[in-house]
C-alpha cells in the first residue's frame, strides 16, 4: 500500500529555533508538494517540485523557509528561524503527470508544528 | 485564478441517508480538474474522487458520486448510505489548464449520526 510518509508528525519548539519537516513520495511520483494548513487560512500551497527541480515557491516566505529535494526519495521544509505564525500542519503531497488535468495529488499525514 | 467556494454550515446526517455537498468555483479556464478530499479527525487529507472538465459522465467512486454541472459550474459530492465513518471535513479542490496548483475550498463540516 503506497504511502507518502512524513516525519515527525508533531513537533513543538520554541521560537526561534530551525525546524525541519522530511516528506518520503510515493515511489514513482515525480511531483512533490507542500501544504500548509491553518484555521483562518485553510489549505495553502507552498511550494513544490517536479523532478526535483523547484517549479514554484511563490506561496513560502523566501526569508524564513526553504524547500529541497535532495534525491527522488526526500523531500524537505526548513524554517530558520521559526515563529508562532508557522503554528500549522504542514503537508507534503505526491503525484505523478497525466494527460489533461487529471493527475492526483496523494497527501502524507502532515506534521503538526506549535512554534511557542 | 481558480476560486473554490464551500458555504454550507457544518451538516449532521442520519447513518445511511445520503448527503449532498455543494462546491462552486470560479474559473476562465476551459480545460480543468475537480477533486474531493476527506480529512477524518485523525488529519490525514483522503483522495475521494476527481471529474474532468471534459468528461461526459459524472464520476463516480463506490458510495461517492459527483454531481457535475459545468454550466452553473458546481461540483457537488453525494455521499450515498452515510456511515459513521463518513463523519469528516470534505475539502473540494480544483486545477486549472496548464498548472499544477490545487485550489482548496474551506471545506464542508459533515457528522454522521447514528
Amino acid at each position: 500500500d503506497a504511502r507518502v510518509t512524513q516525519t515527525p508528525r508533531h513537533k513543538v519548539t520554541e521560537m526561534g529555533q530551525e525546524v525541519t519537516m522530511r516528506c518520503q513520495p510515493i515511489l514513482g511520483h515525480n511531483t512533490v508538494f507542500w501544504y500548509r494548513q491553518t484555521m483562518m487560512q485553510g489549505l495553502e500551497l507552498l511550494a513544490y517540485f517536479r523532478n526535483r527541480a523547484p517549479l514554484d515557491d511563490s506561496g513560502m516566505p523566501k526569508d524564513r523557509f526553504s524547500a529541497e529535494m535532495p534525491d527522488a526519495t526526500l523531500a524537505t521544509l526548513k524554517i530558520q528561524p521559526s515563529e508562532p505564525r508557522d503554528s500549522a500542519v504542514y503537508f507534503c503531497a505526491s503525484g505523478f503527470p497525466f494527460l489533461g488535468q487529471r493527475e492526483t495529488q496523494y497527501f502524507g499525514p502532515g506534521t503538526r508544528l506549535l512554534v511557542l | 485564478a481558480q476560486k473554490i467556494t464551500q458555504t454550507q454550515p457544518g451538516m449532521f446526517v442520519q447513518e445511511k441517508e445520503a448527503v449532498t455537498l455543494d462546491c462552486t468555483y470560479d474559473t476562465s479556464d476551459q480545460s480543468y480538474g475537480l477533486f474531493w478530499y476527506k480529512q477524518p479527525s485523525s488529519g490525514e487529507m483522503i483522495f475521494l474522487i476527481y471529474q474532468g472538465s471534459y468528461d461526459e459522465q459524472n464520476a463516480t467512486e463506490g458510495r461517492y458520486s459527483l454531481n457535475f454541472q459545468k454550466a452553473r459550474k458546481s461540483a457537488n459530492l453525494v455521499i450515498s448510505a452515510s456511515q459513521l465513518g463518513d463523519s469528516a471535513m470534505y475539502f473540494c479542490a480544483m486545477r486549472g489548464y496548464g498548472n499544477n496548483r490545487l485550489a482548496f475550498g474551506k471545506g464542508n463540516q459533515v457528522v454522521v449520526i447514528p
